[in-house]
């Protein structure tokens, strides 16, 4: 299966917000609420920041929020901080025991 | 709290096998959905193979069924074979705890294996 599509790049403010989309099919996305989303920073393991597609495992702050319309999920990150600066990918589960991740979007915090 | 650390060779010959394991600490393995995920150099995350403590293994369609992953309760341990490696099988491979519903809460740090030629 295709990866799921997200915008290279993104950026914002401190304080600001910055939503990320993550774009897949009706096999994947569409058909199911297993949206996953994950952190990652240079040199680092990527953290898992937040799970069927809105839920935030405990310890990530609510500035991180997510949701889905048909077959696009997005992540939001509001009241940004230096800290936020990272690459964030999603993924979906596929059905048939397959999962999907997305591209991979890098942040900037300007 | 449950640790994740990955084991093995970071240099691998093309067309040999890459073979390797993830320690769980923290916790035990005989619970909980196991998974490996690479990622190439400067490119994205890949999901390679997962399977339930209890045995049910489940691969990546486009690795074209050179993955095995594998575990031991008896160590804590489970593993990765990926046979006929190629240059582009040169990743950061990481193991990690999770499933679909719950996402891959708990990750190994990575380890780089290099393919050569």
């Amino acid at each position: 299966q295709s990866a799921l599509t997200q915008p290279p790049s993104a950026s914002g403010s401190p304080g600001q917000s910055v939503t990320i989309s993550c774009t897949g099919t009706s096999s994947d996305i569409g058909n199911y609420n297993f949206v996953s989303w994950y952190q990652q920073h240079p040199g680092t393991a990527p953290k898992l920041i937040l799970y069927e597609v809105f839920k935030r495992p405990s310890g990530v702050p609510d500035r991180f929020s997510g949701s889905k319309s048909g077959n696009t999920a997005s992540l939001t990150v509001s009241g940004l901080q230096a800290e936020d600066e990272a690459d964030y990918y999603c993924t979906s589960y596929a059905g048939n025991n397959n999962y999907v991740f997305g591209t991979g979007t890098k942040v900037t915090v300007l | 709290q449950v640790q994740l650390q990955e084991s093995g060779p970071g240099l691998v010959k093309s067309s040999e096998t890459l073979s390797l394991t993830c320690t769980v600490s923290g916790g035990s393995i005989s619970s909980d959905w196991w998974t490996w995920i690479r990622q190439p150099p400067g490119k994205g995350l890949e999901w390679i193979a997962y399977m339930y403590y209890s045995g049910s293994t489940n691969y990546n369609p486009s690795l074209n069924s050179r993955a095995t992953i594998s575990i031991d309760t008896s160590k804590n341990q489970f593993s990765l074979k990926l046979i006929s490696v190629i240059a582009a099988d040169t990743a950061v491979y990481y193991c990690a705890r999770g499933d679909y519903s719950d996402g891959f809460d708990i990750w190994g740090q990575g380890t780089m294996v290099t393919v050569s030629s």
